[in-house]
């Protein structure tokens, strides 16, 4: 059972425009959310995160966006550049319910940018 | 400051074996955290460790276990190998538990199970 969907397994945008990375929960527990980037032969490295207190949270050009009520999350990358070429992988959890921090993971989305 | 390193990054086994992976985490962080990545799951939750204790548990199999020592360096070991256990394991390492902590990924080894 996929708690934490990315139902696009690979994005190819063009250099410059805005990179757009959906993420769909179906758990009402999860009240935490991270975005994470991965690059081949590498581990992932922490993006951005939001909290369900929140609908929209901003660092630099990638920008989250909560929507609670679809559970649905996205992960906007303004403008895309090379170096973004990546996998990007959606993570969940129960922040607040202590014992339960685990992170719950997308199946991840491969970003191509164009040059 | 040195990343997370896991040792080693490359292993291939054959089924029935039993293997044991590393995972040393950044100096000064005392959570170490598994996770298996394959093509079709994504990442899974394996385990957490904290100050030598196991905080938390995913949905695997008693097969798979850990512990993690006193300097805080961690090891995974898997059992009785199967061809389905062959994927890329993550550790990842933060300052204290709880999700509000920045966890920081090795590279992984990559398993292969023949």
């Amino acid at each position: 059972d996929q708690q934490v969907k990315q139902n696009s397994p690979s994005l190819s945008v063009q250099e410059g425009r805005i990179s757009i990375l959906n993420c769909d929960y179906t758990n009402s527990m999860f009240d935490y959310f991270l975005w994470y980037k991965k690059y081949p032969a590498e581990g992932p490295t922490f993006l951005i995160s939001i909290s369900s207190i929140k609908d929209k949270n901003e660092d630099g050009r990638f920008t989250v966006f909560l929507n609670k009520s679809a559970k649905h999350l996205s992960l906007h990358i303004v403008p895309s550049q090379p170096g973004d070429s990546a996998v990007y992988f959606c993570a969940a959890s129960g922040a607040s319910n202590f014992g339960n921090e685990k992170l719950t993971f997308g199946t991840g989305t491969r970003l191509t940018i164009i040059p | 400051k040195a990343g997370v390193t896991q040792t080693p990054r490359y292993l291939i086994k054959t089924r029935g074996q039993q293997v044991t992976l590393s995972c040393s985490p950044i100096s000064g962080h005392r959570s170490v955290s598994w996770y298996q990545q394959t093509p079709g799951q994504g990442l899974q939750f394996l385990f957490e460790y904290f100050s030598e204790t196991q905080r938390n548990k995913g949905n695997f199999p008693g097969r798979f276990s850990g512990r993690q020592f006193s300097n805080s360096r961690s090891e995974m070991n898997v059992s009785t190998l199967e061809l389905g256990d062959s994927a890329l394991y993550l550790c990842a390492s933060s300052l204290g538990t709880g999700i509000t902590y920045e966890q920081y990924f090795g590279p992984g080894t990559r398993l292969t199970v023949t």
